[in-house]
């Protein structure tokens, strides 16, 4: 168990729906990523954020946005979804942010499956 | 952001030893070489992480040469179960970007009985 919580695991909308997909960070971790794999695909990079600011941006669509919150747990907002937006999302958390520590590595959810018909 | 490259795919069987190499060409002073595992639908798992030299836990060993232009994850004895997408990636730790933002494609290992 990672210690980083996402909800729901499986979400299944239409498309032009909005949807949110929520993320609990492990404990004490500041930073927050957002990751997007689709089908046999590597993961992209959408966003991060660490202590509630935005870090770093990625490959993410105007249609996409993310907020991180004071108890820091993030969510990821979906709107307009079209069919080529199903994928697996994951939220991935570490301790370090802007000074890491050489063992802070990702914690990764086991994501959100996102299915647009 | 050092690149990275890794072999798309490798077989092996129950057993044997595997060692997964990824080569990084443009590594920085500060940065780090750390590895991943992902199993279908589940999020990446760190495996290992290491600068120079030898770094060895109970999963897995990273060798790193002196040039430090490679790396190979060793697994020993892999079983079944080890069957995955192994990915390398290559950054300094201590920035807040870059280093953990980039996947490459993951070199992806299938285990036979």
């Amino acid at each position: 168990d990672s210690g980083v919580t996402q909800t729901p695991k499986h979400l299944i909308t239409a498309t032009g729906q909005r949807v949110t997909l929520r993320c609990s960070p492990r404990s004490g971790d500041l930073s927050v990523y957002w990751y997007q794999q689709s089908l046999d695909q590597g993961l992209q990079f959408l966003i991060q954020y660490y202590n509630g600011e935005e870090r770093a941006k990625g490959n993410i669509l105007e249609r996409f946005s993310a907020q991180q919150f004071p108890d820091l747990h993030s969510e990821l907002n979906l709107s307009s979804l079209e069919l080529g937006d199903s994928a697996l999302y994951f939220c991935a958390s570490s301790g370090g942010g802007r000074r890491a520590s050489y063992n802070s590595p990702l914690h990764f959810g086991n994501g959100t499956r996102l299915t647009v018909t | 952001l050092a690149k990275t490259t890794q072999p798309i795919s490798m077989d092996s069987y129950e057993g044997q030893e595997v060692n997964i190499t990824c080569s990084h060409n443009n590594i920085a002073t500060n940065d780090y070489i750390t590895w991943y595992q992902q199993f279908p639908s589940q999020g990446p798992r760190f495996i290992i992480q290491g600068y120079k030299t030898k770094v060895t836990n109970e999963v897995a060993s990273l060798f790193i040469p002196a040039d430090r232009k490679s790396s190979t994850l060793s697994l020993p004895r892999v079983s079944l179960s080890d069957t995955a997408v192994y990915y390398c990636l290559v950054g300094d730790p201590r920035m807040d970007s870059s280093y953990k933002l980039i996947f490459g494609s993951g070199t992806r290992l299938l285990v036979r009985p």
